[in-house]
Formats: C-alpha cells, structure tokens, sequence
C-alpha cells in the first residue's frame, strides 16, 4: 500500500526567508505523481506544484520548487521568499499512474511571520 | 475559483439522519472525486467516478453511496449518520479519469452530526 509521511506538523518562517516542508512516500510503483496542495484557511485545496515520477527535472512553479529524491523516495517543498499569503496547511500527496486514489500526508501547519 | 461548485455550503444534522452532497465539475470534466477531511482520518479518498460510471474506490462506508448523472453532475449520499460523520466533504473533477490530469478542487461541504 502506499504511504504518504509528512513528519513535521508545524513549522514557521519569517516573511522573504525561505522554508522547506519534508515528504517522504512508500511505493513499490515505478510510474506515479507527487503533488503538494495547500490549504488556507478559507479550507479550499489548492494545487501548488506537481512532479511527474518520470521526470528527472525538479518541478518549479514561480517561488515554489521541489527537492525530488526518487531512490530516497523523498519530496520536498522549498518556498522562497515567503510571503504572509503563504500561511496554510500543506499536504503532500501521491498517486500512481494508473490508479485514483490519491492519497495524502497528513499536512504541516505552516505560519509566516511578519 | 477552481470552477467546481459544492451545494450546501454547511449542513448539521442529527445522528441516523440522511444527507445529500451535491457536486458540479468544471465544464468538459468528466470526471469527479469525492474527499472526506475528518480532524482524526485526515484527508481521505473516497470514491471516484468517470463519465456516469464508477471507477475507483477508496476507504468509502457502506452508508455511503454516490453517482454521477448524464449532466456530470454527482451526488454523495450518507445515511445512517454517526458522530464521527463530521468532517468537510470535498469534490473535486479532472478532465479525463487520469492520474496525469490534474484535480481542481471546490469548496467544500462542512457537516456536522449532532
């Protein structure tokens, strides 16, 4: 079965520094898709970045980036620049390439201090 | 605005009652996901369906039912309603029934149980 670990609860950061929430996964799947979502406290999901497990290249989405480490099985979100904008849950999530259920880490509480 | 559209907004209801969850996806999706967040399961998947049918199951309960109409519309239906029923149910729809597509998520329906 696959498993989404997501070890740090909570963690917060001064506004324009830069943070990274750790991911870690266990599947025996070779094709899959790594997602980090984030939730504000409006609860809406919304996607913030997306790797395709093929795919060598770290994703990178304006000052959001990734850390994949496949034979780690490992996905990190590096936020640069934070902004207060940024305060939200994060859920790393995982599913396979061929299956929907998709399924989610159980989120770090992130605060961005002014 | 993620286009998916969740009615009601919140819902509070009394334990072995029976609710409905309505769901419309983004025009041309076919396909929807239905999500329970519970403060104790976290994030979970429930059920998906493609094109009227159903294609995935996840951790749903068998008082749990769902479908999803020739409009594309769907509906969750929960019955027999426990404590631990409270939680926000969230839809979300992709174009295709693919892992590669991404899924946009709609607001949410918070229901409590009393």
């Amino acid at each position: 079965a696959q498993t989404v670990t997501q070890s740090q609860p909570e963690m917060s950061v001064q506004e324009a520094e830069t943070v990274t929430l750790s991911c870690t996964y266990d599947t025996s799947e070779n094709n899959y898709y790594l997602f980090w979502y984030k939730q504000p406290p409006s609860r809406q999901m919304i996607l913030v970045i997306r790797q395709e497990a093929y795919k060598q290249q770290n994703a990178t989405e304006n000052r959001f980036s990734v850390n994949f480490q496949k034979a780690a099985k490992s996905f990190s979100l590096k936020i640069s620049d934070s902004q207060l904008g940024d305060t939200a849950m994060y859920f790393c999530a995982f599913m396979t390439g061929m299956g929907n259920d998709m399924r989610f880490g159980a989120g770090t509480r992130l605060t961005v201090k002014p | 605005d993620s286009g998916v559209t969740q009615t009601p907004k919140h819902l509070i209801t009394a334990t072995g009652q029976r609710v409905t969850l309505r769901c419309s996806p983004r025009s041309g999706d076919l396909s929807v996901y239905w999500y329970q967040q519970s403060l104790d399961q976290g994030l979970q998947f429930l059920i998906q369906y493609y094109n009227g049918e159903e294609r995935a199951k996840g951790n749903i309960l068998e008082r749990f039912s769902a479908q999803q109409f020739p409009d594309l519309h769907s509906e969750l239906n929960l019955s027999s309603l426990e404590l631990g029923d409270s939680a926000l149910y969230f839809c979300a729809s992709s174009p295709t029934g693919w892992s590669y597509n991404e899924q946009f998520f709609g607001p949410g329906t918070r229901l409590t149980v009393l």
